[in-house]
């Protein structure tokens, strides 16, 4: 039964672009969320993340927008660069304990020249 | 400063083997995390370390798995008997929890695959 899910696996977009990226999740304990970004043969790099006591934050080109009412977070990154290509997960916590990371099954961003 | 590192990158055994992946987290970092990632999966929790004691094992997955952290800082993920459904990459993940720090900082894995 998967707490965090990404229902897109993939999504294609112009450079200079909008990218939409979307989760949503099921457990109303987890407090803390997080996006990751992994290229092939390299393990997660973490890129943005939020607590939910927030309904945004950003970072540069990325933002990240919490909407607890609905479970859902989503990441945009505007402009799209090609060396955003990758794919992207979300992530969500409890805070306190061992804070272990639930993830999604991943997003494959592709922005295009 | 360095990252976390994990050893070897790649590991092929054969069914019913002994293995075990090795973890450098980053320095100073007490907590240190394992995941494992299936093709087409996100990554998925196995245990979590603070200091020496496992605080949290409640992913691994049966008792063919089992990970150490004698001294702190490397961890050894020991994975018994192997079995074809073990193949996949393995992640380990480092932070400084203790500093009220919430992101995890991941090495670039071990692959693994169970002939």
């Amino acid at each position: 039964d998967q707490q965090v899910k990404q229902n897109s696996p993939s999504l294609s977009v112009q450079e200079g672009r909008i990218s939409i990226l979307n989760c949503d999740y099921t457990n109303s304990m987890f407090d803390y969320f997080l996006w990751y970004k992994k290229y092939p043969a390299e393990g997660p790099t973490f890129l943005i993340s939020i607590s939910s006591i927030k309904d945004k934050n950003e970072d540069g080109r990325f933002t990240v927008f919490l909407n607890k009412s609905a479970k859902h977070l989503s990441l945009h990154i505007v402009p799209s660069q090609p060396g955003d290509s990758a794919v992207y997960f979300c992530a969500a916590s409890v805070q306190g304990g061992s804070e272990k990371l639930v993830f999604g099954k991943g997003t494959k961003l592709t922005v295009n020249p | 400063g360095a990252g976390v590192s994990q050893t070897p990158s790649n590991k092929v055994t054969e069914k019913g083997k002994y293995v075990e992946l090795r973890c450098d987290p980053i320095s100073g970092h007490t907590a240190l995390y394992w995941y494992r990632q299936s093709l087409g999966q996100g990554p998925e929790f196995l245990i979590y370390f603070q200091g020496t004691g496992a605080a949290d094992d409640s992913g691994l997955p049966n008792d063919r798995f089992f990970a150490v952290r004698p001294e702190g800082s490397v961890s050894t993920l020991k994975i018994q008997r192997t079995e074809r459904g073990d193949s996949a990459v393995y992640l380990c993940a480092s932070s400084p929890l203790d500093r009220g720090v919430h992101e995890q900082f991941f090495g670039p894995g071990t692959r693994l695959t169970v002939l």
